[in-house]
């Protein structure tokens, strides 16, 4: 079955500090993998997808096929990264493209 | 552009009305997608459109819930009759194409009471 699992609800970590979200997915052939962002009182937005390999406000993430891992990274992080983050997968799933989101990570940056 | 925009943004109601949500996906779109999130499981594909046809509905929870799409403008997602566990922030999201990005709008925060 098709899947995305960000095992975290709550992250919490100090400004400066790495921050690292999971997110692994269980999918039979070639998924597109993107992770969304939803800051406080804004719509949900695409963050970066992993076709695009960039890096986007110090955002990074690598797609691993091997652990079916797409976890997102950023070395430093802000007290304005604090949102909710969604990871998706874009597959054919019986017979239609569709997105299917994993059940979200709220993030934190204490200052 | 204003972007994908949903009305009302807030429902207040009580179990047994009828709900209706709208959605104005951005201009040029061709796919649109109805969305509902809760706090148990998170963000949840209900149906999407393409080109104002129907394509995939296997997300609707139940007959309760119908959406239509009457022209390229314009969507609508009720539910009849509402029921608590219906509470929940419906999003509109609408692409160019399959493959291309979604864009969400604000989403409606309905409770049914």
């Amino acid at each position: 079955a098709q899947r995305v699992t960000q095992p975290e609800k709550l992250l919490s970590v100090f400004k400066g500090a790495p921050v690292e979200l999971k997110c692994n997915y269980s999918y039979s052939g070639s998924p597109e993998l993107f992770w969304y962002v939803q800051y406080s009182r804004q719509r949900l937005q695409l963050l970066l997808r992993h076709i695009s390999r960039e890096s986007i406000k110090g955002f990074t993430a690598d797609l691993n096929k091997g652990e079916t891992s797409f976890h997102l990274k950023k070395p430093f992080a802000q007290e304005e990264d604090s949102a909710m983050y969604y990871c998706a997968l874009k597959g054919r799933i019986q017979g239609a493209q569709k997105l299917v989101f994993g059940q979200g990570t709220r993030l934190t940056i204490n200052p | 552009d204003a972007g994908v925009i949903q009305s009302p943004r807030h429902e207040v109601t009580e179990m047994g009305q009828e709900v209706t949500l709208r959605c104005k996906p951005i201009s040029g779109h061709d796919y649109l997608f109805w969305y509902r999130q809760t706090m148990m499981r998170g963000l949840e594909l209900l149906i999407y459109f393409n080109n104002n046809v129907p394509i995939d509905d296997s997300g609707m929870p139940e007959d309760r819930f119908s959406a239509k799409m009457p022209n390229a403008s314009f969507s609508t997602l009720k539910i009849q009759p509402s029921e608590p566990r219906d509470s929940a922030v419906y999003f509109c999201a609408s692409s160019f194409t399959a493959q291309e990005t979604q864009y969400f709008g604000p989403g409606t925060r309905l409770l049914v009471l």
